[in-house]
């Protein structure tokens, strides 16, 4: 049971790249999440998704894409990187409304 | 809005000391509240949670909580810490009539002293 899987663990873009973000979780769970830290801020949710075809802005979704086509993966994509952009960004899954299991995090930076 | 507010950047204590970390919610009703710890480096892990009931929470690592509605708080203590507790700890609340998105305080820092 490895839980909440991401890659990659560390990706540096240039400016107007793009890239996806995978995440697998292995726990069944229904509920996804994708958020974002950054430094000295607690975590801002991107997306979110409830099930297998089901997607959901979050606070901060501008700038990303997701896709749920199968329980155990919630990618996100993120179209002409910006400097903004760079974060830790940090995959969650659950059951609903009980703990979030958390991957160990893609740390991006955009130059 | 709904918030949660961690008032303490950073919290400095002596190994072997007692620790209080604040949080404090704002909701029209009593949410969900939880308890994460992000050790350096790692992601996110649950501490502990409060639901309904009981409002002294038992969690892992020697870690509890105590809710009081009377004034939105949700803080975590420990009687005695190590230096492995160095951390950050984040409290987070989600409304129980929601799709249960957690909201996030900005986390708070613990730094043990020797």
């Amino acid at each position: 049971n490895a839980g909440v899987t991401q890659t990659p663990k560390f990706r540096i873009l240039k400016i107007g790249q793009s890239m996806t973000l995978q995440c697998t979780q292995d726990m069944n769970h229904n509920y996804m999440y994708w958020y974002r830290q950054d430094p000295g801020m607690g975590l801002k949710l991107i997306y979110y998704s409830v099930g297998a075809g089901i997607t959901d802005k979050g606070e901060v979704p501008n700038g990303y894409n997701v896709s749920r086509s199968t329980t155990e993966d919630f990618p996100l994509r993120l179209e002409l990187a910006a400097p903004s952009q760079t974060s830790v960004y940090f995959c969650a899954s659950d059951n609903r409304g009980d703990e979030q299991f958390f991957g160990p995090g893609t740390r991006l930076t955009v130059l | 809005a709904q918030s949660v507010t961690q008032p303490d950047i950073h919290i400095t204590v002596s190994e072997g000391a007692s620790l209080e970390l604040r949080c404090n919610y704002s909701y029209g009703a009593t949410p969900y509240l939880f308890w994460y710890v992000q050790s350096p480096g790692q992601g996110l892990q649950l501490l502990l949670k409060y639901f309904s009931g009981d409002t002294l929470v038992q969690g892992i690592k020697g870690f509890e909580a105590e809710f009081k509605r009377s004034q939105s708080s949700f803080n975590l203590r420990k009687p005695s810490v190590h230096w492995s507790d160095a951390a950050e700890y984040f409290c987070a609340a989600t409304p129980k009539d929601s799709n249960y998105q957690l909201i996030w305080g900005a986390g708070t820092k613990l730094i043990i002293k020797p």
